[in-house]
């Protein structure tokens, strides 16, 4: 069983629409995050969270640690949104989701 | 500012061949530092990680090394790639905290 689990794995939404993804742990941890991959394998951190909820332009991330689950949320998705989205935990090391990759269509 | 490099971008390898990868970090110092592979359509993998110079950890047993010879220096090597070598390559640096980890852009590594 991984430490970190996402879903859905592949979502293809239309242009416009709210998008949720999920992510549940199953070890300590001291700080969760979402990291995004563009198409070209950059990664680049989008949000670190140890509790609540932080709001980033039109990115949403919540954490609820007495359930050990976070999710992302996209208001009013764009193409250029598309990419795999990663979740990752901070415990004794680093674990990583396998990542939900996301299709925005216009 | 920090900043994380690593060369080569992309390389293409013939099965049994050497290989070194490079990652420097500028900014700052006694980072911790990891290396990661990605399959294809899989999710990251913990290569190795370091908390200083010369101290390596493996994640995974595998045909490939990594050393530290410098504070800012982490080297991915191998004495003869492997077809399942093929990947991407990504470093990573920390602090100490190990709160955020930040990525260099990734090698494109294909073995033939």
């Amino acid at each position: 069983k991984n430490e970190v689990e996402q879903s859905p794995q592949n979502l293809t939404a239309q242009e416009g629409e709210f998008i949720t993804i999920n992510c549940s742990y199953s070890v300590g941890i001291s700080a969760l995050h979402w990291l995004q991959q563009h198409p070209g394998g950059g990664i680049v951190s989008l949000f670190m969270l140890s509790s609540g909820k932080k709001k980033h332009g039109r990115l949403i991330a919540t954490i609820n640690i007495q359930e050990k689950h976070s999710s992302l949320h996209i208001t009013a998705s764009h193409p250029r949104d598309s990419a795999v989205y990663i979740c990752a935990v901070a415990g004794n090391q680093f674990y990583f989701g396998t990542g939900t990759s996301l299709t925005v269509i216009p | 500012s920090q900043t994380i490099h690593q060369w080569p971008a992309t390389l293409v390898q013939p099965v049994g061949s050497p290989l070194s990868l490079e990652c420097t970090v500028e900014g700052t110092s006694n980072p911790n530092l990891y290396w990661y592979r990605q399959a294809a359509g899989r999710g990251l993998q913990l290569l190795f990680y370091s908390v200083g110079i010369g101290q390596i950890s493996s994640e995974v047993p595998q045909n490939l090394s990594a050393s530290r010879p410098q504070d800012r220096q982490f080297i991915l090597s191998s004495k003869k790639l492997l077809l399942s070598d093929s990947g991407f390559y990504l470093c990573a640096w920390s602090g100490v905290a190990r709160e955020t980890q930040y990525f260099g852009p990734g090698t494109r590594l294909l073995v033939l």
